[in-house]
């Protein structure tokens, strides 16, 4: 079944306590991206990978960090977790044309 | 930049209404244009998608016709459900920089 996989689903940690988020896509997709899902905002990029070795900053980047060593998968890492990061990611994998296939959330609470 | 304009919600209909969602957008270029659904707990699925002007999307019962002249493309179901209740997001996808860049959703509940 294709599929783009999150893990963890939900998380909460404190200030300051590095984490990390994985995403991993079983389509071969060269593009995958981060978004965070805010009330009001909608879904803002974070970061997103047009290939392996190859990832660009998206509309809010600041706090975060990526990286895209093997095509199937692509972490979100927050090194130093702040409240203002509590939210909803969202991970995606896309087709040539950019059709996005999304997993199914983490929801990230940082106290 | 991009930027995509929803109307804003809650939008809460009874079953078999009609429903309109509207979407206006800025971009350069000619961008792709999306919507996608998002039902509780779920992450996002595309629903439709036009890729130039006058191209109508199409799925589920709902259709979306990419409107250059307004800039629009707006979301239409001529009778909706209940199962349909979820939150529906616009998207355009940039040609020259490859990044979707959604509004800010339209959340739908449709009552028996």
């Amino acid at each position: 079944e294709a599929q783009v996989t999150q893990n963890p689903r939900y998380l909460i940690t404190v200030t300051g306590k590095k984490l990390t988020v994985t995403c991993s896509q079983n389509m071969n997709h060269e593009y995958m991206s981060w978004y965070r899902q805010d009330p009001g905002l909608g879904l803002r990029q974070i970061y997103y990978s047009m290939n392996v070795e190859v990832t660009d900053k998206g509309d809010v980047p600041e706090g975060y960090k990526v990286s895209r060593k093997e095509k199937r998968n692509f972490p979100l890492i927050l090194e130093s977790p702040s409240p203002n990061q509590t939210s909803l990611y969202f991970c995606a994998s896309g087709t040539e044309n950019l059709r996005a296939f999304f997993g199914q959330g983490t929801r990230l609470t940082v106290v | 930049g991009n930027s995509v304009t929803q109307m804003e919600g809650p939008v809460t209909l009874s079953e078999e209404a009609f429903l309109t969602i509207n979407c206006t957008y800025t971009a350069t270029g000619y961008p792709s244009l999306f919507w996608y659904v998002q039902y509780p707990g779920e992450g996002l699925q595309l629903l439709l998608k036009a890729t130039k002007a006058d191209d109508k999307g199409s799925n589920k019962g709902f259709e979306a016709t990419y409107r250059k002249e307004t800039t629009s493309f707006h979301l239409e179901k001529g009778s909706v459900q209940v199962s349909d209740s979820a939150v529906y997001f616009c998207a355009l996808l940039s040609g020259s920089a490859r990044q979707l860049t959604f509004g800010s959703g339209t959340q739908l509940t449709v009552l028996p």
